[in-house]
């Protein structure tokens, strides 16, 4: 059973809109998250992160909001530019025992950013 | 620079030959792991290592081996490569499995 879920294989926006990048979990035990950007031919880069101490972390133009009630979180870009377009993988941890301390990865989103 | 090195970047094999892909890290990261990354499947780790000599199954261990007999290096074994282990492969490494894992640029692998 997926633990980690992206349910959107692929998202389209245009250049300058916010894009929303969505992501849930089932393990209550996950209590760390991360965000990683992935272009063709390379590998996955890691992009931002989230403890489940906080509901929000902000880089730049890239902010990830946690709800740990629903069990989702979601990465927002704003505003979008074409070097954005890549595939995001969600990945969540649990900084104590049980699980290994592995990161557990959603299959990804593929997002299009059109000029 | 910090990186992840793979090689090779791409490699074409014959069912039943036996390959090497390599993995090596250059910032005393404890923790190394391979993933494989196929269509509509997303990353699944393949094995992981928390330190040198301890080495452990991910989700699709089948047909794989890993070593970590230094730090630095975890090779990826396919004693006997089977046309469903095309796909490309990454290997990771962090300070801790949980943790923020630094990725290689990849090995693209196809068994005909």
């Amino acid at each position: 059973d997926q633990q980690v879920k992206q349910n959107s294989p692929s998202l389209s926006v245009q250049e300058g809109r916010i894009s929303i990048l969505n992501c849930d979990y089932t393990n209550s035990m996950f209590d760390y998250f991360l965000w990683y950007k992935k272009y063709p031919a390379e590998g996955p880069t890691f992009l931002i992160s989230i403890s489940s101490i906080k509901d929000k972390n902000e880089d730049g133009r890239f902010t990830v909001f946690l709800n740990k009630s629903a069990k989702h979180l979601s990465l927002h870009i704003v505003p979008s530019q074409p070097g954005d377009s890549a595939v995001y993988f969600c990945a969540a941890s649990a900084l104590g025992g049980g699980s290994q301390g592995n990161l557990i990865f959603g299959k990804g989103t593929k997002l299009s950013v059109k000029p | 620079e910090a990186q992840v090195t793979q090689n090779p970047r791409y490699l074409i094999t014959v069912t039943g030959k036996k390959l090497t892909v390599t993995c090596s890290q250059n910032m005393n990261h404890e923790y190394m792991s391979w993933y494989r990354q196929d269509p509509g499947l997303g990353l699944r780790q393949i094995y992981y290592s928390m330190n040198v000599e301890v080495t452990d199954k991910g989700d699709v261990p089948e047909g794989y081996k890993v070593s970590r007999k230094e730090k630095r290096n975890f090779p990826l074994i396919l004693e006997s490569p089977s046309p469903n282990q095309t796909s490309l492969y990454f290997c990771a490494s962090s300070f801790w499995g949980g943790g923020e894992q630094y990725f290689g640029p990849g090995t693209r692998l196809t068994v005909t």
